[in-house]
């Protein structure tokens, strides 16, 4: 899987958007960009995923640049409740088998009134 | 609520001790992975099984074992306990019907305190 490479903490004010940056230069073309987040002793709450094209859902958007080296991670009206680390994870999406997902150190979001 | 559960969500035993961690996947999920987490460290992948077979093995101790039974649970072993086994240890399912195992969905953890 390629390596990613985030802030390890960024702040936003409660009501803004919160434009998390992940670098991954090294994607291959099979590789899916996938982000999670961990308010704090919480279980990981998968996020958003997409391949090349921007994606968007109930919780966030996902823009990734036309060259696939990086991508953002936007929370569009950040709250308090949005206060986690954030992790940006590259890897092959595959059916019918599997093979582990590597979370790095992410980039703690602390959001503040 | 992911639709994953783990039992217990807290433990607390003595060092030498063995103790079980259970994971329900969620309904249909054939993918269930056990991670660990240290105070204030990241999250290490332990072990991975798809449909009852191990399919992926990362930092898992020799005292350490898993397994995935065929209604699909999971169950993780620790024994001969030490304190630095004291963690967060988590669950994640993914697959359903089609196998893709790009979105985990991860339980609340059993916290795990070994004294």
């Amino acid at each position: 899987d390629a390596k990613t490479t985030q802030p390890p903490s960024m702040d936003c004010a409660e009501g803004r958007a919160a434009n998390l940056p992940c670098n991954h230069s090294t994607i291959s073309g099979n590789e899916y960009v996938y982000w999670y987040r961990q308010i704090h002793s919480q279980g990981p709450q998968y996020i958003i995923h997409g391949l090349k094209n921007n994606e968007t859902n109930e919780m966030a958007s996902l823009i990734i640049t036309e060259d696939r080296k990086s991508s953002t991670l936007i929370l569009p009206h950040a709250t308090l409740r949005d206060t986690a680390v954030y992790y940006c994870i590259v890897r092959v999406r595959e059916a019918g088998t599997a093979s582990k997902l590597t979370f790095g150190t992410g980039t703690r979001l602390q959001v503040t009134l | 609520d992911s639709g994953v559960t783990q039992t217990p969500k807290h433990l607390i035993t003595a060092t030498g001790q063995r103790v079980t961690l259970r994971c329900s996947p969620r309904s249909g999920d054939l993918s269930v992975y056990w991670y660990q987490q240290s105070l204030d460290q990241g999250l290490q992948f332990l072990i991975q099984y798809y449909n009852g077979e191990e399919r992926a093995k990362g930092n898992i101790l020799e005292r350490f074992s898993a397994q995935q039974f065929p209604d699909l649970h999971s169950e993780l072993n620790l024994s001969s306990l030490e304190l630095g086994d004291s963690a967060l240890y988590f669950c994640a399912s993914t697959g359903g019907d089609r196998g893709y195992t790009g979105e985990l969905f991860f339980g609340e953890g059993s916290r795990l305190t070994v004294l």
